[in-house]
């Protein structure tokens, strides 16, 4: 089983969609979680941390249920420009930090 | 401005030579990594390195050499060893090491060695 594991789509939603997209994680000692876009042939950039309470970041919401070991991530009103590969990024400290990525879901916001 | 530059953008190589791919970065970060991604797959750590004159194996270090020699560079090397050197080099940069960091991305390296 993969340390962390993503849909890879795609997924294709009309304009003004709401679409989520999961990851789930196996490490049950994973301390931080973050979500990064990746543009096609380009480099990852931060899209936003994931913190235990939620966050929200204008139309982008990111959960984590510890729980459930799993992630999520929220985009409302999608626009054509939100169409990407959405990384899920996992770190667990065990005397090195450990930073694994999913390997992408694939966004597709269409006219 | 600041940043992480990479250079070349693309690199072609023959079979069986060696060939270093460069990166800096002017954000006076202190750590520094180097990734490879795949087609439809997530980023792999090669190397790291905390500090100048640091460095640590990855996941996947077979076939790779780096050095950290001053703070802003972190060149890989990608040796003749690798049996798949074909792929998307990132290198990234982070404030420190910490479990918070944020990694910065240089634009990438496509290496195709035929």
């Amino acid at each position: 089983r993969k340390e962390v594991e993503q849909d890879p789509g795609p997924f294709n939603v009309p304009e003004g969609a709401t679409v989520a997209f999961n990851c789930t994680y196996s490490n049950s000692a994973s301390q931080s979680f973050f979500w990064y876009r990746q543009d096609c042939r380009k480099e990852p950039k931060l899209l936003m941390s994931v913190y235990s309470s939620g966050n929200e970041d204008g139309r982008f919401t990111a959960q984590l249920n510890r729980a459930s070991q799993y992630i999520s991530l929220l985009i409302r009103d999608s626009k054509l420009s939100d169409s990407a590969t959405y990384l899920c990024v996992v770190i667990f400290y065990t005397g090195r930090r450990a930073l694994t990525f999913g390997s992408g879901t694939r966004l597709q916001v269409q006219p | 401005d600041g940043g992480i530059t990479q250079s070349p953008k693309y690199l072609f190589r023959k079979e069986g030579q060696n060939v270093t791919l460069s990166c800096e970065q002017n954000l006076n970060h202190d750590a520094m990594y180097w990734y490879r991604q795949d087609p439809g797959q997530g980023l792999r750590l090669i190397y790291y390195s905390q500090i100048v004159n640091d460095f640590q194996k990855g996941d996947i270090a077979e076939g790779y050499s780096v050095s950290r020699e001053k703070k802003e560079s972190f060149p890989l090397t990608v040796t003749s060893a690798q049996k798949n050197p074909t792929a998307f080099y990132l290198c990234a940069s982070s404030h420190g090491t910490g479990v918070d960091n944020e990694q910065y991305f240089g634009p990438g390296t496509r290496l195709t060695v035929t």
